[in-house]
């Protein structure tokens, strides 16, 4: 299971810290990601962070002002957005990665909305 | 970046229809491609992965096929509960890339 944290209401420029937070799979055996949607739109990948941390990955659109991250010994995954823009208005999910062989997001959050006002 | 086009946009249907929805990427993924469910107001739903791989507890009417640039999703026979929206990613490199989307309406 994983539950997001952390989305609400910002001014343009402002910044904002995701938390998601794992239960029931050993955390730290898998890569994560951050999917974003802006209110009717479709879906889009935000991040990428490897099981270890070590390797990471971003969309165009949000490099350079977001950061992901992960703590596994508190089971946590994190999104600092910076500089934030009214573009980056969207229910943003944690999703966990299948695994080796497989891939795809097999576990998704519910969802946290952030909402940027200009 | 890899780009992914689904069709239709916008697909009419009958409960007990069988229907196909298509992506197409812009260069090879191999068999890198996910299809998901959304409902309204909730997380996307893995349905099949690596193209053809049915993802546990997902009913056998969902399949898909497909390898290289070309994908299908098929539902055999329309339940009520499936009248939503279908979206295809493609996994194969960075950035990860989705479909556009096709919403399925009730004809």
């Amino acid at each position: 299971q994983l539950l997001e944290s952390g989305g609400g209401l910002v001014q343009s420029g402002g910044s904002l810290r995701l938390s998601c937070a794992a239960s029931g799979f050993s955390f730290s055996n898998y890569a994560m990601s951050w999917v974003r949607q802006a209110p009717g739109k479709g879906l889009e990948w935000v991040s990428f962070i490897s099981g270890s941390g070590s390797d990471t990955y971003y969309a165009d659109s949000v490099k350079g002002r977001f950061t992901i991250s992960r703590d596994n010994s508190k089971n946590t995954l994190y999104l600092q957005m910076n500089s934030l823009r009214a573009e980056d208005t969207a229910v943003y999910y944690c999703a966990k990665d299948g695994g080796e062989g497989r891939g795809a997001f097999d576990i998704w959050g519910q969802g946290t909305m952030v909402t940027v006002s200009s | 970046d890899i780009q992914m086009t689904q069709s239709p946009s916008t697909l009419s249907a009958s409960v007990g229809d069988r229907v196909t929805i298509t992506c197409r990427a812009s260069q090879s993924i191999r068999s890198w491609l996910a299809w998901y469910q959304q409902k309204p107001g909730k997380a996307p739903k893995l349905l099949i992965y690596k193209a053809s791989s049915l993802e546990s507890g997902v009913p056998s009417r969902f399949s898909g096929s497909g390898s290289g640039t070309e994908f299908t999703l098929t539902i055999s026979s329309l339940q009520p509960d499936d009248f939503v929206t279908y979206y295809c990613q493609q996994y194969n490199g960075y950035p990860y890339t989705f479909g556009q989307g096709t919403k399925l309406e009730i004809k």
